[in-house]
């Protein structure tokens, strides 16, 4: 049980074009979502919380207007990185709250983005 | 906010023998303590969790020990085998942010030598 899956698993697209990922939890229903983002030999750095039918919370300085979220129902959340640039080349990794728990999140096996 | 240290960044130990790694908070609130492991290129795995209402905790081969009046806590993983070599992250949770978000430490790198 509780397992979370990312699409794409990877993705190149070029510099100016905008990436969608989605992040759905497959056998429960999470309010709560997070997303991270990790360079290469770096730890998850938190870009932004996401709350099923509410604005998302963002962390300072991840900029809301250039990471897009949406999260839509209890199962689906995404991320849309907009006009993407090769410095946005991360691995971007969403987890999922189950509804009822508290501090515990199951993870995603992540999207690799590069941007050309 | 929360910041998390983790030392050592990097370790190596002996098949067989002990590894420790420590990690520090800044926040008093923080009430969760987990600790993941990631292999490259894959999701992190929660090995072992601690909350702040009990001094240490122990599944099989890992362990973790929270001080709460010092802010520190500790993995340690005895015997360990080549399959324990990957990145270690600790974190801690404040209750009082939103959502409990959970903040990391900046990883330890364990090599396990046969």
């Amino acid at each position: 049980g509780a397992v979370v899956s990312q699409h794409p698993s990877w993705v190149i697209c070029k510099s100016g074009t905008s990436v969608k990922i989605e992040c759905r939890s497959l056998d429960f229903q999470a309010t709560t979502m997070f997303w991270y983002r990790q360079f290469p030999k770096q730890s998850l750095m938190l870009m932004a919380t996401s709350n099923e039918g509410s604005k998302a919370t963002y962390e300072q300085g991840v900029e809301k207007d250039k990471f897009l979220i949406n999260h839509a129902s209890l199962t689906l959340s995404t991320l849309t990185v907009t006009s993407a640039h090769p410095e946005d080349s991360s691995f971007y990794i969403c987890s999922a709250r189950p509804i009822g728990l508290y501090n515990e999140q199951f993870f995603g096996p992540g999207t690799r983005l590069t941007v050309l | 906010g929360e910041n998390v240290e983790q030392h050592p960044s990097t370790l190596s130990v002996q098949e067989g023998d002990s590894a420790v790694i420590k990690c520090t908070y800044s926040d008093s609130a923080s009430n969760y303590f987990p600790w993941y492991k990631q292999e490259l290129g894959k999701r992190p795995q929660l090995i072992i969790d601690i909350r702040s209402n009990v001094g240490e905790k122990k599944d099989q081969r890992i362990a973790v020990t929270l001080n709460k009046t010092a802010k520190h806590f500790s993995l340690h993983i005895t015997e360990t085998q080549p399959e324990d070599s990957a990145v270690y992250f600790c974190a801690a949770s404040n209750p009082r942010t939103s959502y409990d978000k959970v903040i990391f430490g900046p990883g330890t790198s364990l090599s396990v030598i046969p």
